[in-house]
């Protein structure tokens, strides 16, 4: 597709019900990124992947966060049992690969994930 | 570690000037700068490498002090369009990390 694409865009859910969350990258790019922002705040760091290498899950909040990336394209962000305090917006964004060791590329966001947890 | 940004909001009017500051704890080999308008994704402004490569906006300009570990966005004759949040981003390894943001304002 032309942009990075994730669904759903909305997604109102019960406390304690698990969700997961789509996000389809540009084509051809290697790196992908999750990030999390509650209300009024900045973008909080959750996960990235980066071809087939390990994934850097430093930012997942609790064991209740995961994601997964198949065939190194479309990745899963799976919340367990959800609480209130997982409302957010859920970004995800992609960029090119990495070309020696500085990197001269933007990261493409998609329009996010509203997630309600009621 | 996140960059911390300065200041953290900002009102201006049309036509004036505003400096966005970035700070890292830790070497930076590139900064990131993006702009979120209010229901919409961040989008793209600028790259700053070490060694002073830059890429990005034309109307935008930044600056990469890679001793002090800073980088400032400087929006000169600011337009309406120009309101949002600024958000830096620092990057390890390919890990991209972004600062708590600076919220824009730009009043007619």
């Amino acid at each position: 597709g032309a942009g990075v694409s994730q669904s759903p865009s909305n997604k109102v859910t019960e406390k304690g019900k698990d969700v997961e969350l789509r996000c389809d990258p540009i084509s051809g790019h290697t790196a992908l990124y999750w990030y999390r922002q509650s209300l009024g705040q900045g973008l909080e760091f959750l996960i990235y992947f980066q071809g087939n290498s390990a994934p850097d899950k430093s930012g997942l909040p609790s064991d209740r966060f995961s994601a997964e990336r198949t065939g190194g394209s479309v990745s899963t962000l799976t919340i367990q049992r959800t609480q209130q305090e997982d409302s957010a917006v859920y970004l995800c964004a992609s960029r090119h690969p990495r070309e020696g060791r500085q990197t001269n590329t933007e990261a493409f966001f998609g329009q996010g994930t509203r997630l309600t947890v009621v | 570690q996140q960059p911390v940004q300065s200041p953290q909001a900002v009102i201006l009017r049309e036509g004036e000037d505003a400096v966005i500051n970035c700070s890292s704890s830790k070497a930076l080999y590139s900064v990131h700068w993006y702009r979120q308008k209010h229901g919409e994704a961040p989008v793209f402004l600028m790259i700053l490498l070490k060694g002073g490569e830059q890429k990005g906006h034309e109307k935008i300009s930044a600056s990469f002090n890679e001793k002090k570990q800073q980088s400032s966005l400087y929006l000169t004759a600011s337009q309406l369009s120009y309101s949002g949040t600024y958000f830096c981003g620092t990057e390890r390894g390919g890990k991209l990390i972004f600062g708590q943001g600076t919220e824009l304002s730009v009043k007619p």
